[in-house]
């Protein structure tokens, strides 16, 4: 089976500093890793996806995610956090076995950006 | 170019009636899925479509229902509403790849989602 856990339920950040939103993940050999966004009453917008290759993965608004196989992490990072980042996050996980295409999620971080 | 469009963005019902959800995938893509978000968690897989048939399923009783047209839209059914049936479903399109070797084919895209509220 396959999990994500995403250990903070929010994360409080002042503008301008860095952000970091922690994720791990389970799963059967080598993953496929994603990031998305969601507004409040809105759906998930896609942020960036680790397929494979370089650990550092660079995604939409400035985010990037770091990928580490050793600690089983994938956390989201941003060099200088925006009010407008403020919102939930989540951490998804697919396995590369062709019978696991659905995506298991982890229960969400919201951000706090204060201005 | 238009992104994962459903309807309708908001219904209620009431327990023991069926609901009818609806989404259209991406130009070009061939693979739909549904997900359910109860308030306050993450989403969690129903059902995946490709070229109309059943690719795979989550932990859902026979309550729900899906299909895939031959123009690539899908519909999601659930009949007998529950109180717990309210939620947030999302709709998720990809260009479907049987090899899992990796590419822009495996980003899955949601739409806006349908809210359901069953009272």
């Amino acid at each position: 089976a396959q999990s994500v856990a995403q250990p903070e339920d929010q994360v409080n950040v002042a503008e301008g500093n860095p952000l970091t939103v922690k994720c791990t993940y389970s799963v059967s050999g080598n993953p496929y890793l994603f990031w998305y966004v969601q507004y409040p009453n809105r759906g998930l917008q896609f942020l960036l996806k680790y397929i494979t290759g370089d650990n550092l993965v660079k995604g939409s608004y400035g985010f990037e995610a770091e990928f580490n196989k050793s600690q089983t992490s994938f956390h989201l990072k941003k060099p200088s956090a925006l009010v407008s980042d403020s919102a939930l996050y989540f951490c998804a996980v697919r396995g590369r076995d062709t019978g696991r295409r659905a995506l298991t999620f982890g229960s969400g971080t919201r951000l706090q950006v204060q201005p | 170019d238009a992104g994962v469009t459903q309807s309708p963005t908001h219904l209620i019902k009431t327990r023991g009636q069926q609901v009818t959800l609806r989404c259209s995938p991406i130009s070009g893509h061939k693979s739909v899925s549904w997900y359910q978000q109860v308030l306050g968690q993450g989403p969690q897989f129903i059902f995946q479509y490709y070229e109309k048939e059943e690719r795979g399923r989550g932990n859902f009783p026979d309550r729900f229902s899906a299909r895939q047209f031959p123009n690539y839209s899908s519909e999601l059914n659930v009949n007998a509403l529950l109180l717990g049936d309210s939620a947030l479903y999302l709709c998720a399109s990809s260009q479907f790849r049987d090899t899992g070797s990796g590419g822009s084919g495996n980003t899955i895209y949601f739409g806006e989602g349908s809210w359901l509220t069953v009272v």
